[in-house]
């Protein structure tokens, strides 16, 4: 069965750096877009960032961009977001989330747990 | 960037109810359009996508419909494992992703 886990969370400095993993498990990880989407405590769900199957493509959300990386090691099954410049907006819980198609599609079908990202001085 | 409105905001239900949420597009998205549930400390469930096709095992209660600006969600017999928070999304491109701002459906 599908599985995604994400990990890397915890509590950050304003202007600090924080990487996420999200190990990917019962699919085939390289043949499917991957994404980011972040809920602030109590609030909504904001997409943050998707990769195409082959890295090959990027794309962020206004928020974030210029300040978030999102990569893929397909080798190692695991996405990644790279978060510096980290501002008190950017707590939430970030999950990781699989795109339902192989030609992207931005539908999650399958979704992480979670990692909480707690920005504080 | 499109903006999605839902409403209600706060659904009160009793079990076996017919609940319909609806969701308002700021602009034509087609059918670019999915439902998910979501419960307390747990990640969304797609229930719903291209407006009106029902993921692999989701019960048939759940129902999509609408295109253009104007969807909404439908649970035939609200159950009790149906009390949750409800999300519309749109997905009209890759960098353009937005999503309601919920529902809560619960017990009356």
């Amino acid at each position: 069965q599908v599985q995604l886990v994400e990990s890397g969370g915890g509590v950050v400095q304003p202007g600090g750096s924080l990487r996420l993993s999200c190990a990917a498990s019962g699919f085939t990880f390289s043949s499917y877009g991957m994404h980011w989407v972040r809920q602030a405590p109590g609030k909504g769900l904001e997409w943050v960032a998707f990769i195409r199957y082959d890295g090959s493509n990027k794309y962020y959300a206004d928020s974030v961009k210029g300040r978030f990386t999102i990569s893929r090691d397909n080798s190692k099954n695991t996405l990644y977001l790279q978060m510096n410049s980290l501002r008190a907006e950017d707590t939430a819980v970030y999950y990781c989330a699989k795109d339902l198609a192989a030609a992207a599609t931005s539908i999650f079908d399958y979704w992480g747990q979670g990692t909480l990202v707690t920005v504080s001085s | 960037d499109i903006q999605m409105t839902q409403s209600p905001s706060t659904l009160s239900a009793s079990v076996g109810d017919r609940v319909t949420i609806t969701c308002r597009a700021s602009q034509s998205i087609s059918s670019w359009l999915a439902w998910y549930q979501q419960k307390p400390g747990k990640a969304p469930k797609l229930l719903i996508y291209k407006a009106s096709s029902l993921e692999s095992g989701v019960p048939s209660r759940f129902s999509g419909s609408g295109s253009g600006t104007e969807f909404t969600l439908t649970i035939s017999s609200l159950q009790p494992d149906d009390f949750a928070t409800y999300y519309c999304q749109q997905y009209n491109s890759y960098s353009f992703v937005t999503f309601g701002q919920g529902t809560k459906v619960e017990i009356k």
